[in-house]
């Protein structure tokens, strides 16, 4: 089975930073990869998919690379809006789809 | 608006079984696979079951083999999963989620692009 491992799970920042989570895979798996957002008592909201395509609809600030083993999310400007749990998913194994185990962004 | 509206969730004895249901609307429900992911509670996401558009092929969690199964009626645009030999490690939100696909480059990315609200089962005596 492919295992994602995020880094760091928790981080703490401030509204006007730009943040990085970074999401390792137990093997390549090409691009396919998708983020997604979690707010507290909320259902996931796709961010990006194929690693690096941004959902419509969401902002530009948002943005993903990544390729084979190793992807980033960015967030270029931290706003209030953004501090939320962020997970990454695999989606080379199709369909049995797997998760990282959540990175929490808090405010500083 | 692409919709999905989740319910059946509720409190169960272990070893009890549980009905949950996923209301499609705004899409071509049959044109989809489909999806349930659960979260435990303070837990990550976990991926617990897979339908194609046409329910010719499922699959599942290995934590959920041969307990659930998941099924849908097109004709209702629902989506099901029944849960049989319920442990307290099942109590989790469990979404719906609708299967999409992006192809690029020479291949499809899949990902999942529209969730539920999601409905809570607690499994306990």
């Amino acid at each position: 089975d492919i295992q994602l491992t995020q880094s760091p799970s928790f981080l703490s920042a401030s509204v006007g930073d730009r943040v990085t989570i970074t999401c390792r895979a137990s093997q390549g798996i090409s691009s396919y990869l998708a983020w997604y957002q979690q707010k507290p008592g909320k259902a996931p909201k796709l961010l990006i998919y194929a690693a690096s395509t941004l959902q419509s609809g969401v902002p530009s600030r948002f943005s993903g690379s990544g390729s084979g083993t190793e992807f980033t999310l960015t967030i270029s400007s931290l706003q209030p809006e953004d501090f939320a749990t962020y997970y990454c998913q695999q989606l080379n194994s199709y369909p049995l789809y797997t998760f990282g185990q959540g990175t929490k962004l808090e405010i500083k | 608006q692409v919709q999905l509206v989740e319910s059946g969730g509720g409190v169960v004895q272990p070893g009890g079984s549980l009905r949950l249901s996923c209301a499609a609307s705004g899409f071509t429900f049959s044109s989809y696979g489909m999806h349930w992911v659960r979260q435990a509670p303070g837990k990550g996401l976990e991926w617990v079951a897979f339908i194609r558009y046409d329910g010719s092929n499922k699959y599942y969690a290995d934590s959920v083999k041969g307990r659930f199964t998941i099924s849908r009626d097109n004709s209702k645009n629902t989506l099901y999963l029944q849960m049989n030999s319920l442990r307290a490690e099942d109590t989790a939100v469990y979404y719906c989620a609708k299967d999409q696909y992006y192809y690029g480059s020479g291949s499809y990315y899949y990902y999942m692009d529209v969730w539920g609200k999601g409905t809570t089962v607690t499994v306990s005596s």
